[in-house]
């Protein structure tokens, strides 16, 4: 069965220094894997995903992440915080053909001034 | 932009009592989903609905919750008597092919049951 580990429940950084959001997969098939952001009383907003194209994926707000099969790593990352990015992320995988998505546990991340 | 929206936000009922928690879709999307999270846990796949039936459930999704379509814009889910566990985020999502496409969440119920 598919499964994500994000391997920090939380992550502080100052603004304007880079963010790292580890995450680790495991998947039967070949996998699609997302990072999705939850802001406080917010629903969950897609920020990137990857499914089999290039392995470095761009998303919103200046984050990306990169597929490394060799490694089953997904892990996300910004080179410059900002105040704004303070939110929980999540990474997710969804085997290819199958319709639900399997959360990790989320990380928050915490940008102080 | 077009976005899903639940109602109501917030919902208390007590323990025994069922419920109806509403969804509306984004309007061309054709695959929908509810999950939901336990305060402190993971986010949980409940159910997936598509062309008017269940294409694929959870344990977590027994005899007590169903899902409905009732007409061209609505997505609801009924859980019919609701137990202390139940009580949790629940997050309503819809996407256009779905598979591998994005699933565009809405912003959850808070569903509490004393």
């Amino acid at each position: 069965a598919q499964s994500v580990t994000q391997l920090d429940s939380h992550v502080s950084v100052s603004e304007g220094t880079p963010v790292l959001l580890r995450c680790n997969y495991s998947s039967s098939y070949s996998p699609s894997l997302f990072w999705y952001v939850q802001h406080p009383n917010k629903g969950l907003q897609l920020l990137l995903k990857y499914t089999s194209a290039a392995t470095l994926v761009k998303g919103i707000n200046g984050f990306e992440a990169e597929f490394k099969k060799s490694e089953t790593s997904f892990h996300l990352t910004k080179p410059s915080a900002h105040m704004s990015d303070a939110a929980e992320y999540f990474c997710v995988v969804s085997d290819t053909g199958f319709q639900k998505l399997v959360f990790g546990t989320g990380t928050r991340l915490l940008v102080s001034p | 932009e077009p976005e899903v929206t639940q109602t109501p936000s917030h919902q208390v009922t007590q323990m025994g009592q069922e419920v109806i928690l509403r969804c509306v879709p984004i309007s061309n999307h054709l695959y929908f989903y509810w999950y939901r999270q336990i305060l402190g846990q993971k986010v949980e796949f409940l159910v997936s609905f598509y062309n008017n039936e269940i294409s694929e459930k959870s344990e977590i999704f027994d005899d007590q919750f169903s899902v409905e379509r009732p007409d061209g814009s609505n997505f609801t889910l009924k859980i019919r008597s609701t137990k202390l566990e139940d009580s949790a985020m629940y997050f309503c999502a819809s996407s256009n092919t779905g598979g591998i496409d994005e699933q565009y969440f809405g912003p959850g119920t808070r569903l509490t049951v004393t």
